[in-house]
């Protein structure tokens, strides 16, 4: 078990649905992660919170929107989702949003588009 | 930049030794490493930073040659429990983003 916690474990949605993922941590970490991970393929950053402010966000296309609603709370929006979006999502959260600090990610949530 | 990771896949038997290498063209900050076992979170495993020194614990450690902005990470006497994807993250600052390699998958057999 981890202690970044994801929900759902799997989601299958069609292009036109619009759904949220949501992931929890209590190890009071300041900073928090979403990445893409395509089969076989290493974890794609895609944005970072720190201190619940958006701090990066690798131009990812805007039927993604993130929300951090509090500082153990992250949220991924998903609206009119393309095929090519189906991947694992994972949530990572470190301490600090800095070098010395190793990131704890979730065990993901398997997203498929119809 | 992504980080170059050698090789692609190794295939140990029990007991075994393995060298994974992380390499970067550009100067590190910091280099990252974690361990994914298929359908499961990656887990950190070490960070090391620039200056750093190596670092480790039994039989993983690791170490950052600032020279030749490589990193190797040293699994002594492999246990069927350390099968799995082992990928590299690197830093080019200290305030940047984690950058990735392509991964080596590790597979220890009995």
């Amino acid at each position: 078990d981890t202690e970044v916690t994801q929900t759902p474990k799997h989601l299958v949605m069609g292009m036109t649905n619009k759904k949220s993922l949501k992931c929890e941590q209590h190890m009071g970490h300041r900073a928090m992660y979403w990445y893409k991970q395509k089969a076989k393929k290493p974890p794609e950053l895609m944005f970072v919170y720190s201190y619940e402010k958006l701090s990066i966000n690798e131009s990812v296309p805007s039927r993604f929107s993130p929300e951090c609603p509090n500082s153990s709370l992250l949220n991924l929006h998903l609206h009119a989702l393309q095929p090519e979006d189906s991947a694992l999502y994972l949530c990572a959260s470190s301490l600090y949003r800095d070098s010395n600090q190793p990131q704890h990610f979730g065990d993901g949530t398997r997203l498929s588009i119809l | 930049q992504q980080p170059v990771q050698s090789p692609q896949a190794v295939i140990l038997r029990e007991g075994e030794d393995a060298v994974i290498n992380c390499s970067s063209s550009k100067a590190l900050y910091s280099v990252h490493w974690y361990r994914q076992k298929h359908g499961e979170a990656p887990v950190f495993l070490m960070i090391l930073l620039k200056g750093g020194e190596q670092k480790g614990h039994e039989k993983i450690s690791a170490s950052f040659n600032e020279k030749k902005q490589q990193s190797s990470l040293y699994l002594t006497a492999s246990q069927l429990s350390y099968s799995g994807t082992y990928f590299c993250g690197t830093e080019l600052s200290g305030y940047s983003t984690l950058t990735f390699g392509k991964g080596t998958m590790l597979l220890v057999s009995p």
